[in-house]
């Protein structure tokens, strides 16, 4: 079957770095994408990866490994505009998004 | 770019009524159109991929009858909830995919519509 595992919840502190991960189980695979979603608010756009390696978007940056079924999200300089809950999805061969439950992101002065 | 609007933002109505959200395209055109529901604490649950022209694929257990989608040109797809009842009050967000950007598989979501049904 098709899955995502992401932690439910992490806390860290504001101006540290946190990585959060995600490894997923797809049939065939066209990328993976981070969003982030604001309480009562749609999630926006973060990041696409579908080759292996790190992409750097100012403060965030997104891996991938496509042999180990991999990502994590790297968020650097935390601020407390930061907590929120980052979504991982998987694109699989039929270009579905396939979505993980979301990594609640508490961020403490 | 890729700025996806919807209405109502929220919608509070009784049981058995009907209500319609509207999910706009503003500044591109979108030939597929997704829409989701999202539970407190849950994550995304895509309900139908909406194709312009064409007829909704839903998802296993959505029911289509009840959950009416019509996308009739390329920057507007609406879902219609029939005879709506408590368990479907929710939080709908639609998403589109604009085939100019270079990334075509990244969609972009509206800020979703908030539907409670008493």
């Amino acid at each position: 079957g098709q899955n995502i595992d992401q932690p439910t919840e992490m806390t860290a502190t504001e101006g540290a770095i946190v990585q959060i991960n995600c490894t997923y189980q797809t049939s065939g695979f066209n990328g993976l994408f981070w969003y982030q979603q604001h309480a009562g608010e749609a999630p926006t756009f973060l990041s696409y990866n579908v080759l292996d390696g790190l992409e750097e978007k100012g403060r965030f940056s997104s891996f991938l490994s496509r042999s180990k079924g991999y990502s994590y999200l790297l968020l650097k300089e935390l601020q407390m505009k930061d907590s929120a809950s980052y979504l991982c999805a998987a694109m699989d061969s039929n270009y579905q998004l396939i979505w993980g439950a979301g990594t609640k992101l508490i961020i403490k002065p | 770019g890729a700025v996806v609007s919807q209405h109502p933002s929220w919608v509070i109505c009784k049981s058995g009524t009907s209500v319609k959200i509207e999910c706009r395209s503003l500044d591109f055109q979108a030939t597929t159109m997704f829409w989701y529901r999202q539970f407190p604490k849950q994550s995304l649950m895509l309900m139908a991929t909406s194709n312009e022209g064409s007829k909704a694929t839903y998802e296993q257990g959505v029911e289509k009858d009840k959950f009416l989608i019509n996308h009739a040109s390329l920057t507007l797809s609406t879902l219609t909830v029939t005879s709506a009842h408590p368990e479907d009050s929710s939080f709908y967000i639609c998403s589109a995919r604009d085939p100019m950007k270079d990334r075509v598989e990244t969609q972009y979501f509206g800020p979703g519509t908030r539907l409670l049904v008493l």
